[in-house]
């Protein structure tokens, strides 16, 4: 079966960064694009961008472009999801998905907060 | 970027009822390229629609959507006590993608 598996809570200071990885399984990496999600506490969702495992297009919300890079590695099945020069504002919970466009399978979510 | 308005933001009702639920979007959505998802409590989203009227695989016909261009509708027949949840609306027809603020659906 289909599963995305994410990386643990991380703790980070604001002007740090931080990388936080999606494990895929139960189907072939290549053939969907990677698309990550954002939920700051008690708020909606919040598209980052997308990235395609074959051939590395991406595409990211203009508001992160400066500070975000995906990436992944078709040896380990995994994408990578890294935020520079953190704010308190991208305290969230940080889903990577399956597929770029309707999102039909997610990873359980990891916690990123961001305090001094 | 297209804005997508929810309504209403939260929705009471009891089990067995129809639930109804709206998404409005600034600008026409290409293709009728809207998804539905539900979310629960310390849960990721599920995708329940995609391509504003297609049911995702193993989500009860009981959820449907309808809707194109600007207007868009989430409707469940006789609400089950696992429905209560949190709903979005997203699009996906032009970068960036957007999201709703979300519909409250309670008991």
């Amino acid at each position: 079966q289909v599963q995305l598996v994410q990386s643990g809570v991380e703790v980070k200071k604001p002007g740090t960064s931080v990388k936080v990885s999606c494990k895929v399984s139960g189907y072939t990496f290549a053939n969907y694009a990677i698309s990550w999600v954002r939920q700051a506490p008690g708020q909606g969702l919040e598209w980052l961008g997308w990235i395609s495992p074959k051939n590395d297009n991406t595409d990211y919300a203009q508001k992160l472009q400066d500070r975000v890079t995906m990436t992944t590695d078709t040896s380990s099945q995994t994408a990578f999801l890294e935020l520079r020069s953190l704010r308190s504002d991208d305290t969230a919970v940080y889903y990577c998905a399956r597929r770029a466009d309707h999102f039909d399978y997610w990873g359980q979510g990891t916690l990123v907060t961001v305090s001094s | 970027e297209i804005v997508l308005t929810q309504s209403p933001g939260s929705l009471s009702l009891s089990p067995g009822e129809r639930a109804t639920l709206s998404c409005r979007a600034s600008q026409s959505v290409t293709s009728s390229f809207l998804a539905w998802y539900q979310q629960k409590p310390g849960q990721a989203p599920r995708l329940l629609i995609y391509g504003a009227s297609n049911r995702a695989t193993g989500i009860p016909d009981r959820f449907s959507g309808g809707g194109s261009g600007t207007d868009f509708t989430l409707s469940i027949n006789r609400l089950e006590p696992e429905d209560f949840a949190v709903y979005y609306c997203q699009q996906y027809g032009g970068s960036p993608y957007t999201f709703g603020q979300g519909t409250k659906l309670e008991i």
